[in-house]
């Protein structure tokens, strides 16, 4: 069982934003700032996308976007495209060596 | 940025070995924490075990530990997980990456496939 919860699944059409959330306890996130934010497709290999709350890995596109406040961080896709349908799951340094249990983004 | 191809997955038998490799390309390996993490059939993330950059550092998920062993080897940029005692619950995908430091893995391998079945 993960120790950061996510929504099973989350949908936007294209164009619009979406936003997925990643809450635990605040001990899971403590003080710092050392959330990630990976992107997976189907029957591949997962992918960073975001780290320390908010900075993209060069090649990331600007339309993917992080914060953090409290006990919960989030993740923003805004502009939709087909190609952001994929599994996205985070992660924080604080929590135990454990990742968010998953969300689907379906791009309606 | 760091290559990784990991090799060595296929169908086992419970109870049985298996010794998963990843081979590394790239300036960092020598320098950086090394992880297998797995992710079972329609199942999200788990990791299973970290090794420091001289090798003397190792951790694991409590469902591994006793039954598989990370190791690593800087001269042939290469990472090991020797999987012993196999269940059918380690059945999964099992990647192996980079640890650029808190806990953010930026390299990734494609993963080698571990079927434990009788």
């Amino acid at each position: 069982q993960s120790a950061l919860s996510q929504p099973a699944s989350v949908s936007g059409s294209p164009g619009q934003s979406v936003t997925v959330s990643c809450t635990g306890l605040s001990s899971d996130f403590g003080d710092n700032n050392y959330v990630s934010w990976y992107q997976q497709h189907p029957g591949k290999a997962p992918k960073l996308i975001i780290y320390h709350v908010n900075n993209r890995p060069s090649g990331i596109s600007n339309r993917f976007s992080g914060s953090k406040s409290g006990n919960t961080a989030s993740l923003t896709i805004s502009g939709l495209q087909a190609e952001d349908e994929a599994d996205y799951y985070c992660s924080s340094y604080e929590a135990n060596r454990m990742f968010g249990g998953g969300t689907k983004l379906t791009v309606l | 940025e760091l290559q990784l191809v990991e090799s060595g997955g296929g169908p086992v038998q419970p109870g049985g070995p298996l010794r998963l490799s990843c081979a590394a390309s790239g300036l960092t390996f020598t320098t950086s924490w090394m992880n297998w993490v797995r992710q079972a059939p329609g199942k999200g993330l788990e990791w299973v075990a970290s090794i420091s950059p001289d090798g003397t550092d190792v951790a694991y998920v409590d469902s591994v530990r006793g039954r598989f062993t990370i190791s690593r080897d800087n001269a042939d940029n290469s990472l090991f997980l020797q999987m012993g005692s196999l269940r059918a619950d380690d059945t999964a995908v099992y990647y192996c990456m980079r640890d650029r430091g808190y806990w953010t893995f930026d390299s990734w391998g494609q993963g080698t496939p571990v079927t434990v079945s009788s």
